[in-house]
């Protein structure tokens, strides 16, 4: 039988359309932040990151947006892909230290 | 593109037994970690390492836990008398250095513990 876990929230979008996966934090400490992607069996993927000191990063197809205000991160995925079907995971790390802390996942599927 | 390995992709053990995981970070990173993920749930920090010493360690690495760079390219995870709780994807991760650095990961090793 399948193990008792989190629940992980689910977007499902259609291919072609944008995604926007969002992402709360608590810790006021921390200062830079990573979003990862987990496909199925696979170790966390990095995606895009961003420092505090900014408040917007674009990449390839994606964007990263942080709000300090209200501790939000969200992750922008242009024109979203079947290949961009995984579980998205947003990270932190608290201001002079090494310790990656993940957030809970946000799973996305990608309908053809 | 260089990248984290880690070995075996899956060991099976009986509850009691010792497991040793093993990980080749990426060649010129300094820093290791490992984590772990029950299946279903987020993915847990269990220790980083520097400089051949453990730097930080969450309340999952206890005792039972410890781990090792025993020579230039290797580093391990060893559990001792492995619960079933144990089972989980344990991963391992590094990078250059740790202010405003992405950890990388490998695909993990799934430990299953019977």
């Amino acid at each position: 039988g399948e193990s008792v876990g989190l629940h992980l929230p689910t977007l499902s979008v259609q291919e072609g359309d944008n995604s926007i996966i969002n992402c709360a934090y608590s810790n006021s400490a921390s200062d830079y932040f990573i979003w990862y992607k987990q496909e199925s069996g696979k170790g966390p993927q990095f995606i895009i990151d961003i420092r505090s000191n900014m408040d917007k990063r674009q990449g390839q197809r994606v964007t990263v947006l942080l709000n300090k205000t209200v501790k939000h991160l969200s992750l922008q995925i242009a024109a979203t892909q079947p290949g961009d079907s995984a579980v998205y995971f947003c990270a932190e790390i608290e201001n002079a230290g090494n310790m990656l802390t993940f957030g809970g996942g946000t799973r996305l599927m990608v309908k053809p | 593109e260089p990248e984290v390995t880690q070995t075996p992709s899956h060991q099976v053990t009986q509850m009691g037994q010792e497991v040793i995981l093993r990980c080749v970070p990426i060649s010129n990173h300094l820093y290791f970690y490992w984590y772990r993920q029950i299946l279903g749930q987020k993915v847990e920090f269990l220790v980083s390492f520097y400089n051949n010493e453990i730097s930080e360690k969450s309340e999952i690495f206890d005792d039972q836990f410890s781990v090792e760079r025993p020579d230039g390219s290797n580093f391990t995870l060893k559990i001792r008398s492995t619960k079933l709780e144990d089972s989980a994807m344990y991963f391992c991760a590094s990078t250059a250095r740790t202010s405003n650095s992405p950890l990388h990961f490998g695909n993990g090793t799934r430990l299953t513990v019977t």
